[in-house]
């Protein structure tokens, strides 16, 4: 099994700055089956990013993402308000497809 | 506009069964493979398992296998997620998700909260 591990599991930002999230695979994945998914307070999860850099439909260019092997990367360029919830990575290349823990952005 | 309508939530005591379900629109049902996963209270994602309903194909996390079965009407456009006897650690919301061949999660349905307590 792949094990997906996120850090940090807190960023404390604030509106406008830079966050970014990791992402490390226990071993090598496919960058085409790494995906992000954004998790708000009692909502169902949302695709962001998949095959590690590619934006969902009507997700902003302020988001990005990048990596490649074990190493996977989510860019949140300036943070918007809406923007502060709970982040998570997603391989389903090797099964059983795993989900990192993930890392909440909150507000400094 | 592709949706998925899960059902509402249930609140059973241990060693009760359950079935909920997730109801799909806007697509053909037939050619998408459907996930299942769970999130325990302040948790994170886990994956239960996933169907494909043009031939009932069904694949479960080992953590899951014998725990659960997952199963399709594809008259009813609908998957369902099933317990023979619920424990008290099946207390979670459990999400299904529309799940392209070799793409990620691209719709959720809204989810359903399971509680099973004495």
């Amino acid at each position: 099994e792949v094990v997906l591990t996120q850090s940090p599991g807190t960023l404390s930002l604030s509106p406008g700055e830079r966050a970014t999230l990791s992402c490390r695979a226990s071993q090598s994945v496919n960058s085409l089956y790494i995906a992000w998914y954004q998790q708000r307070p009692g909502q169902a999860p949302r695709l962001l990013i998949y095959g590690s850099s590619n934006r969902a439909t009507g997700i902003p260019d302020r988001f990005s993402g990048s990596g490649s092997g074990t190493d996977f990367t989510l860019s949140i360029s300036r943070l918007e308000p809406e923007d502060f919830a709970v982040y998570f990575c997603q391989q389903f290349g090797s099964s059983p497809w795993t989900f990192g823990q993930g890392t909440k952005v909150d507000i400094k | 506009e592709v949706q998925l309508v899960q059902s509402g939530p249930e609140v059973k005591k241990p060693g009760e069964s359950l079935k909920i379900s997730c109801k799909a629109s806007g697509y053909d049902f037939s050619k998408f493979w459907i996930a299942w996963v769970r999130q325990m209270p302040e948790k994170g994602l886990e994956w239960v398992g996933v169907i494909y309903p043009g031939d009932s194909d069904a694949r479960y996390s080992p953590s899951f296998q014998g725990q659960v079965s997952i199963s399709v009407d594809t008259s009813l456009t609908t998957a369902s997620l099933q317990w023979i006897s619920l424990k008290a650690s099946d207390t979670a919301i459990y999400y299904c998700a529309r799940h392209p061949y070799g793409r990620p999660y691209d719709s959720w349905g809204q989810g359903t909260l399971v509680t099973v307590s004495s």
